[in-house]
């Protein structure tokens, strides 16, 4: 099936720091999901993208749909320690028939 | 609210039995879903359902069985064939399959097969 890369695999910032992750497949996506999960519960949509150049913003969050339709990146600006937890992009191809397709996540640590 | 309720948070069996996942939401979603999370991993898709009485085998089938009697409710089988059954195991809903509408999660239960 369709590999979604999802990098960096993990994070370690300091409070207020910018942190930025990003999704590429060698697939054409027509939708693109941010979720974010804390430990022991299930994940959360924070942002969605459904056109090509699309620019998403979420308070602190913004979110980009690749030109290319293969990639997404999501950007967290200003890191508080709630910002803590696993964020997992997940995409739609135009032959996936509804299945969706999940990153590995990217595991953010912020300290004090 | 509207939410999807899963039950129970935490769930222990034997080796060898069927144990069954309870998944409902209140929502009026269409689609529903069944995924499995393995430390590390994304989520895999072991099932999902787009109508009442219609379900389709996600990338990890195996090993597992669901119902979908009603539209609320969609739950799964863990049964003794699947060979690896300990994992956390996510169900989600969305207004539709396919529609690029977003899937909501609900809180996971937490399976131990010893």
């Amino acid at each position: 099936g369709q590999q979604l890369n999802q990098s960096p695999q993990s994070m370690f910032i300091q409070e207020g720091e910018d942190v930025s992750m990003n999704c590429t497949s060698s697939s054409i996506f027509n939708t693109w999901l941010w979720y974010k999960q804390d430990p022991g519960e299930g994940p959360v949509l924070l942002i969605a993208l459904y056109k090509a150049g699309e620019l998403t913003s979420n308070g602190r969050l913004t979110a980009q749909f690749g030109i290319t339709r293969k990639d997404s990146f999501l950007n967290i600006s200003a890191s508080i320690p709630s910002d803590v937890g696993i964020y997992f992009c997940a995409g739609l191809t135009t032959d996936s028939w509804g299945k969706l397709q999940f990153g590995a996540g990217t595991q953010v640590v912020v300290t004090p | 609210d509207g939410g999807i309720t899963q039950s129970p948070k935490y769930l222990f069996r034997k080796e060898g039995q069927n144990v069954t996942l309870s998944c409902e939401q209140n929502l009026n979603h269409d689609a529903m879903y069944w995924y499995r999370q393995d430390p590390g991993q994304g989520l895999r898709l072991i099932y999902y359902s787009q109508i009442v009485n219609d379900f389709q085998k996600g990338d990890i089938a195996e090993g597992y069985s669901v119902s979908r009697e009603k539209k609320e409710s969609f739950p799964l089988t863990v049964t003794s064939a699947q060979k690896n059954p300990t994992a956390f195991y996510l169900c989600a809903s969305s207004i539709g399959a396919g529609d690029g509408s977003p899937l909501h999660f609900g809180n996971g239960t937490r399976l131990t097969v010893t």
